[in-house]
């Protein structure tokens, strides 16, 4: 079946600048996280939420940072006033949820931002 | 913050050989992952051991955890050139709860 998609793949956008992320977990999925990685690091976490409500939101680095699960499927991370140092690639994964299967997580390809 | 360290952070290594990473961790766990990545994109994950595991085989895969020294260790036997990715370890510390990653093992594989 179809992975975890995210759209766009690519996002050059200038400082000050709104920008929205998206991702279609797998279908069925009740989990979803959302990452972030620079260049040369390990990802690290910033929301994950169960059907619709953020069940962790802590890795947000600050309130220019923001996400919706509406329907408890897609989600949209959203970035307000961008800034350089918000470049990286954004990463979403989805779980099942199930217990003894919640605990593998499938990630997208990811959205590479650049904010000039 | 990242969960620990991961050592060696690159290696290089002939098709044919084992390749061994290291991964430490800071805090406890419910479980442990390893996740490859290819051109810094997508992470495919490859195996999981719970914490009261120690040892976990997957095809030419083999994972050791030993929670006393907070420490996990992966192996990849007779490696080929399609293995070459940067590997990636991850704590959980509860079920399906967020992951923590570790900086990454860059492995090259020579033909």
């Amino acid at each position: 079946g179809a992975g975890v998609s995210q759209t766009p793949s690519n996002k050059v956008t200038e400082k000050g600048k709104y920008v929205e992320l998206r991702c279609d977990p797998i279908s069925g999925h009740t989990a979803l996280y959302w990452y972030r990685q620079s260049l040369g690091q390990g990802p690290e976490f910033l929301i994950y939420f169960q059907g619709t409500g953020a069940a962790d939101d802590s890795g947000l680095p600050n309130d220019r940072f923001f996400a919706v699960r509406p329907e408890g499927s897609v989600s949209t991370l959203k970035i307000q006033r961008t800034e350089r140092g918000d470049s990286a690639v954004y990463l979403c994964a989805s779980s099942t949820g199930l217990a003894g299967e919640r605990d593998t997580q499938y990630f997208g390809p990811g959205t590479r931002l650049t904010v000039l | 913050s990242q969960q620990g360290e991961e050592d060696p952070q690159a290696l290089s290594i002939q098709e044919g050989e084992n390749a061994t990473m290291n991964c430490s961790y800071k805090t406890s766990i419910n479980n442990l992952q390893w996740y490859r990545q290819n051109s810094g994109r997508g992470l495919v994950h490859l195996i999981l051991i719970r914490s009261n595991e120690r040892e976990k085989h997957s095809g030419r895969l083999r994972v050791t955890l030993d929670t006393s020294k907070k420490s996990s260790s992966l192996l990849i036997t007779a490696s080929r050139a399609a293995d070459t990715a940067s590997y990636f370890c991850a704590g959980a510390k509860a079920a399906g709860n967020k992951l923590t990653f570790g900086g990454g093992t860059r492995v090259l594989v020579k033909p």
